[in-house]
């Protein structure tokens, strides 16, 4: 058990409404990442966070956007949901010279 | 965005026997992880690998660095059906902001 909490674990939602994602963690290690895993090409990188209020673009930022107001929380927003962001949601953490530990998921399904 | 190209893509073998797969990649890597991920779960670390080189066991699975950075090995020994799962390599470069370069996977299927 990596102490990575994800929320909601599953939802529906329909297209065109606000989606958020919560990613808790009890490690208080600074990095923390969001990822995508869609069949065919496996785990893509959103945004990621090295610090409080420190966020970058992963290789799939488009349509998402990030806040870490604190240590343990990363956020993960859908502003205007669309079918092609239904996928499963991964948030990982990791801290320097250290490997990377993957919460369970949350899988979103855009009707 | 960049992947690693691992192989097989998918295997069936019966219980006992023992698996290979493999990750490569046209760049050089610091870092190579190993993962096992099981249906309806986020991926779990099995081994990780720092040095060129290095040969790391966890139980009835061995992983190796290989000399050059651009590839590593996953082996299992005398699989048993808990082994199935999706298993995926993970490369990392030095300064990169820990941004992992993953493999596709592999399947793996036990028959008991």
């Amino acid at each position: 058990d990596a102490g990575i909490t994800q929320s909601p674990r599953h939802k529906v939602t329909e297209t065109g409404t606000p989606v958020t994602l919560r990613c808790h963690q009890t490690e208080n290690h600074r990095y923390m990442y969001w990822y995508r895993q869609d069949p065919g090409h496996g785990l893509r990188l959103i945004h990621y966070s090295y610090g409080v209020k420190d966020t970058d673009k992963g290789e799939v930022s488009d349509g998402y956007s990030v806040s870490r107001s604190k240590t343990e929380d990363f956020l993960l927003t859908l502003e205007s949901a669309t079918s092609s962001q239904t996928s499963v949601y991964f948030c990982a953490i990791s801290e320097p010279g250290n490997t990377i530990y993957f919460g369970e998921g949350s899988w979103l399904t855009v009707v | 965005g960049q992947q690693l190209n691992q192989s097989p893509q998918s295997m069936f073998i019966q219980e006992g026997e023992d698996v290979s797969m493999n990750c490569t990649s046209s760049s050089i890597f610091n870092t190579w992880l190993w993962y096992k991920q099981d249906p309806g779960e986020g991926p779990v670390l099995l081994i990780a690998l720092y040095k060129a080189g290095e040969l790391t066991s966890n139980g009835r699975l061995t992983a190796q660095f290989g000399i050059t950075r651009k590839d590593s090995f996953l082996n299992i020994s005398a699989s048993i059906p808990s082994d199935v799962g999706i298993y995926f390599c993970a490369g990392l470069y030095a300064g990169n902001n820990r941004k992992l370069i993953w493999g596709l996977g592999t399947s793996l299927a036990v028959n008991p």
